[in-house]
């Protein structure tokens, strides 16, 4: 089993839908982070979060610790939000710990 | 200010080779981290370099080494290259002493084995 799992692996929606990730872990962790990879590989991060919610544009991201579990939400969801969303735990072990990654696909 | 920048973008080895890899972190960042992605594997930390030292390693065999410069820019190395190693190799830098800060990455280097 995975240290780090996020579901669902693949997501298509429609232009305007709201779209929730979500990424569970099963160690201790001090930070956990959302990225976004476009097509041609570049990853851009887009929250690092250790408790409770932020919020940037349409994208919202919160964490329950006790739960070990974090969600992405995308409100409003664009053809430009289609990319591939990565969480990732800094572990308490000094080590960054990768999910599988959520394909995403917004057809207008 | 600029991006993380990465050398070479597209490398082609031959299986027993070695190679080195380049990065430059944003200017002012200590912390650099290095990752494998691969279609089987995704991504994978391999190191992190802070002020020079290694601070903390991935699960990797000692083939994969890397170093770091007193002007925090960074190379990783690896030996005796395999065909399993075909991969893109992305480095991140970070602001602040902590490792693993918000992950500012570099484009990536695309590394074929054949």
């Amino acid at each position: 089993k995975n240290e780090v799992e996020q579901s669902p692996q693949n997501l298509t929606a429609q232009e305007g839908e709201f779209i929730t990730i979500n990424c569970s872990y099963s160690v201790g962790i001090s930070a956990l982070h959302w990225l976004q990879q476009h097509p041609g590989g570049g990853i851009v991060s887009l929250f690092m979060l250790s408790s409770g919610k932020k919020k940037h544009g349409r994208l919202i991201a919160t964490i329950n610790i006790q739960e070990k579990h974090s969600s992405l939400h995308i409100t409003a969801s664009h053809p430009r939000d289609s990319a591939v969303y990565i969480c990732a735990v800094n572990s308490n072990t000094d080590k960054l710990i990768f999910g599988t990654g959520t394909r995403l696909q917004v057809f207008p | 200010k600029a991006g993380v920048t990465q050398t070479p973008r597209y490398l082609i080895k031959t299986r027993g080779q070695q190679v080195t890899l380049s990065c430059s972190p944003i200017s002012g960042h200590r912390s650099v981290s290095w990752y494998q992605q691969t279609p089987g594997q995704g991504l994978q930390f391999l190191f992190e370099y802070f002020s020079e030292t290694q601070r903390n390693k991935g699960n990797f065999p000692g083939r994969f080494s890397g170093r770091q410069f007193s002007n925090s820019r960074s190379e990783m190395n690896v030996s005796t290259l395999e065909l399993g190693d075909s991969a893109l190799y992305l480095c991140a830098s970070s602001a602040g002493q902590g490792a693993f800060g918000e992950q500012f990455f570099g484009p990536g280097t695309r590394l074929t084995v054949l």
